[in-house]
């Protein structure tokens, strides 16, 4: 079967600090790879998805970045974290195959900036 | 350009009672629909999803949902709310080439024995 595993669980970073959360699936071959984010008071924003190795497509402008250094790890990245960036990050996989499939989504990071 | 609007940030029922929530969407092709329950300290779960087939969509925990395509919505409803429905709900949609799924803002439901 298959699993995604997502860490940290939380983070406490100051501003001006880098970042790396770090998203790994288990049990499947080339899967679709996304980074949402869920600020409070407000709903789930796509900031990025993967459809392979080193291909990233970016959905909003930001202080984030991201990379697929292997078919089944996701990294998210920052070099300096700034207030706005905290939030809950949540990674998610979908088959390769077939369009609208539903997600899987990891368990989160619960990110505060301070 | 794909959008969904979830009227309502917070709903509040009594157990046993209607559970009624609310998503318009907007989509310039055939849209494919979502709800999506986050429980408290838990990630996302699929509830359901409307992929262009049957109008009345029925998901785990006895909710449903039906596409209205005259109204674009896609509302959620359960007959009988349980203290275990506590959650935030989220409406999704998707389509077209891609696989991104566009969230609405979220509904925190909270039902009151």
């Amino acid at each position: 079967s298959q699993t995604i595993h997502q860490w940290p669980a939380t983070l406490v970073q100051p501003v001006g600090s880098p970042l790396s959360l770090e998203c790994t699936v288990e049990g499947t071959s080339n899967p679709n790879l996304y980074w949402y984010r869920q600020a409070a008071g407000r709903g789930l924003q796509l900031l990025f998805y993967s459809v392979g190795i080193g291909q990233i497509s970016s959905e909003v402008p930001q202080n984030l970045s991201a990379s697929r250094p292997q078919d089944r790890q996701f990294i998210l990245s920052s070099k300096k974290l700034l207030l706005s960036d905290s939030g809950f990050y949540l990674c998610a996989w979908s088959p390769p195959s077939g369009l609208n499939e539903k997600l899987f989504f990891g368990s989160g990071t619960q990110l505060s900036v301070l | 350009a794909q959008s969904v609007t979830q009227l309502g940030s917070h709903v509040s029922v009594s157990e046993g009672a209607l559970v009624l929530l609310r998503c318009n969407y907007s989509s310039s092709v055939p849209p494919y629909l979502f709800w999506y329950v986050q429980y408290p300290n838990q990630g996302l779960q699929l509830l359901l999803k409307y992929t262009s087939a049957a109008t009345l969509v029925k998901g785990i925990n006895g909710f449903e949902a039906e596409f209205k395509k005259s109204e674009t919505s896609f509302h959620l409803t359960k007959p009988s709310a349980h203290m275990s429905d506590a959650a935030e709900y989220f409406c999704a949609v998707t389509g077209g080439a891609t696989n991104k799924l566009i969230f609405g803002t979220g509904t925190l439901l909270a039902v009151q024995p």
